[in-house]
């Protein structure tokens, strides 16, 4: 199984359509989460943090469940900026522990289209 | 610009070649790290280092070797490669080793291994 779990998509989906995204991790140690976005041939990019108590940053809202090990992103009013490969991400380390060990979902696509 | 840069950004080498890539981060981080990400699969965390000391090696073959002279610089120092090596290499850097903090990524260096 892998560590993090992401469908690839692609999500096709039209301009002002709200998209979600799930991701799946399995190690229940993990302590800490995150989406990034990678655009096509870019580095990835920390999109926000995710927190137990859901977290929204403008049309972005993410949500994270411990007790089912799964992450989510919703994106509202998709605009077409916004096509983009999302990646789910985990850390081992926290707050206070050392141990900046990110590991990768493989990221779905999304392409918003006008 | 995330502040974190590397050159060169493509490299094509033969298998016998000996080649090094740079990565230097402008942002007065203590953390650094190289990932691989290969066509159709996450990225993957090669290399950590904190203050100049290495402290994950996570399994990466002995062709890869890395080196990490001051806490702004990382080289990863490539010799007789294969072509299933031909990925893009990413450097990042973070202020220390918390899983909170945040890794900015530079742009990568594209390398293809004839």
């Amino acid at each position: 199984r892998k560590e993090v779990e992401q469908d690839p998509g692609p999500f096709n989906v039209p301009e002002g359509a709200t998209v979600a995204f799930n991701c799946t991790y399995s190690n229940s140690a993990s302590q800490s989460f995150f989406w990034y976005r990678q655009d096509c041939r870019k580095e990835p990019k920390l999109l926000m943090s995710v927190y137990s108590s859901g977290n929204e940053d403008g049309r972005f809202t993410a949500q994270l469940n411990r007790a089912s090990q799964y992450i989510s992103l919703l994106i509202r009013d998709s605009k077409l900026s916004d096509s983009a490969t999302y990646l789910c991400v985990v850390n081992k380390g926290g707050r206070g522990n050392a141990g900046n060990m990110l590991t990768f979902g493989g990221g779905t696509r999304l392409m918003v289209k006008p | 610009e995330t502040g974190v840069t590397q050159t060169p950004r493509h490299l094509v080498m033969g298998m016998t070649n000996k080649k090094s890539l740079k990565c230097e981060q402008h942002l007065g981080h203590n953390a650094m790290y190289w990932y691989k990400q290969s066509a159709k699969k996450p990225l993957e965390l090669m290399f950590v280092y904190s203050l100049e000391e290495r402290v994950e090696n996570n399994s990466v073959p002995s062709r890869f070797s890395p080196e990490c002279p001051n806490s702004s610089h990382l080289f990863l120092h490539l010799h007789t490669l294969q072509p299933e090596d031909s990925a893009l290499y990413l450097c990042a850097s973070s202020q220390d080793l918390r899983g909170v903090d945040t890794q900015y990524f530079g742009p990568g260096t594209r390398l293809t291994v004839l």
